[in-house]
């Protein structure tokens, strides 16, 4: 399967603990992508990373989040001392990244489902 | 703000049938709009992508249009299957922020019935 890749699939955490998260793009895709969704919601944009540089964090990264992509490939999104808030499915995406491109579609990975309880 | 509403929330139609789902944006202005078909418990999958400057995109039974006077968008389905029953979210990008920077919509919910 040459598909983005996540896992876990699914995390149960109690509140206050540390969780982290892997997500493994396509693999000529320069371009990923970090979203948090919750019930019945659309996914919210949190960050993005051209190749290993990260460009864009929403204000909704507070400072218990950190997402990496130390060579430009994987990359992992770390919640520190989770709350019950932090509930949601956290969604990954790669794209190519075509230079100028007003069409660069983003394809998704499955997801991870966060339980803070 | 840049804001992406949908509508209906959500929709119940029988199978063979067609329907139409809206999408109202205020982001402006803005690289592109895309639909996406999302499966319970999966991540989007991308149906359409159109640029500011284009108003129609097919991919099979799905048809996006877009009129960026009145910035509406809107996804119709043809003769709708048991396996078009998902959430349709309309994701718009706005320009300058090189494309990426995607505000997403609450999606319809969509239910086909035998």
């Amino acid at each position: 399967d040459t598909g983005v890749s996540q896992n876990p699939r699914h995390k149960i955490t109690k509140r206050g603990q540390n969780v982290t998260f892997r997500c493994d793009p396509i693999s000529e895709h320069n371009r990923l992508y970090w979203y948090r969704q919750t019930l019945g919601q659309g996914p919210e944009f949190l960050t993005y990373f051209q190749n290993e540089a990260q460009l864009e964090k929403s204000r909704l990264l507070s400072d218990r989040f950190s997402a990496e992509r130390p060579k430009g490939s994987f990359s992992t999104l770390e919640i520190q001392r989770t709350e019950q808030g932090d509930s949601a499915m956290y969604l990954c995406a790669s794209s190519q990244g075509l230079a100028g491109a007003h069409t660069d579609t983003q394809y998704f990975g499955p997801g991870t489902r966060l339980t803070v309880l | 703000k840049n804001q992406v509403e949908q509508s209906p929330q959500s929709l119940i139609i029988l199978e063979g049938k067609n329907c139409t789902l809206q999408c109202n944006y205020t982001v402006s202005p803005f690289s592109n709009l895309r639909w996406y078909k999302q499966d319970t418990g999966r991540g989007p999958v991308s149906l359409t992508i159109m640029t500011f400057s284009e108003n129609t995109k097919s991919n099979g039974r799905y048809t996006a249009t877009l009129d960026a006077d009145t910035k509406q968008s809107s996804l119709h389905i043809t003769a709708s299957q048991l396996s078009d029953s998902a959430s349709y979210i309309c994701v718009v990008s706005p320009r300058n922020t090189g494309g990426f920077k995607t505000i997403f919509g609450a999606g319809t919910r969509l239910f086909v019935k035998a």
